[in-house]
């Protein structure tokens, strides 16, 4: 069964910080894809990221990174120099074969100036 | 930059009563997908759609809900007799084709039901 796991509930920082946001997930399937989104408080669900399973290597967009490593099965989201307009719930997604994306419960993450 | 849109975006409705969710995919995509988030809880697939039918539903989606792509843009979810647990955001999502592409979410629709 598909399942996606993100432990840290809400974290806050203080601009300009550092932060990573961890998920981890559970697959029975060797193909499969992997997304971040993002929720600000507008409600919508932004796009950031698709990773497929058998492309391992980090991607860097801006001040977004992303580190998947399948042999501990995480797909971690960093936020270098954390600004208030990140502040937002992000969702970590699970994608099999089929058509359905499995999310996490999400992180709130509250960015202070 | 083409984005998926839904009308309206809060709904007021009894309980009993129908409702229909509309959404329009950005165009050029082919499939099409419903998803709920009740407050504060996670996101949940409902329904994908393509050529016409349903590819795959979850459990969630019993014989109250039904889609329908009734004219060449539009997308729409009906509930047809709704209940308090219902009350939920509805997102549609459109992608360009099926795995591995990425779904785009519209902005939802806050489903109130009293």
């Amino acid at each position: 069964a598909q399942k996606v796991t993100q432990a840290q509930t809400e974290i806050s920082v203080v601009e300009k910080e550092d932060v990573t946001l961890d998920c981890v997930y559970e697959t029975r399937d060797t193909t499969y894809y992997l997304f971040w989104y993002k929720q600000p408080p507008s409600g919508e669900l932004v796009f950031l990221i698709r990773r497929n399973s058998f492309d391992e290597q980090n991607e860097i967009s801006g001040r977004y990174s992303w580190n998947f490593q399948k042999s501990t099965s995480s797909f971690n989201f960093t936020i270098t120099a954390s600004q208030v307009v990140d502040s937002a719930v992000y969702f970590c997604a699970l994608r099999e074969y089929g058509n359905k994306l499995v999310f996490g419960a999400g992180t709130i993450l509250r960015v202070k100036s | 930059e083409p984005e998926v849109t839904q009308t309206p975006s809060h709904q007021v409705t009894q309980m009993g009563q129908e409702v229909i969710l509309r959404c329009v995919p950005i165009s050029n995509h082919l499939y099409f997908y419903w998803y709920r988030q009740i407050l504060g809880q996670k996101v949940e697939f409902l329904v994908s759609f393509y050529n016409n039918e349903i590819s795959e539903k979850s459990e969630i989606f019993d014989d109250q809900f039904s889609v329908e792509r009734p004219d060449g843009s539009n997308f729409t979810l009906k509930i047809r007799s709704t209940k308090l647990e219902d009350s939920a955001m509805y997102f549609c999502a459109s992608s360009v084709s099926g795995i591995p592409y990425e779904q785009y979410f519209g902005p939802g629709t806050r489903l109130t039901v009293t």
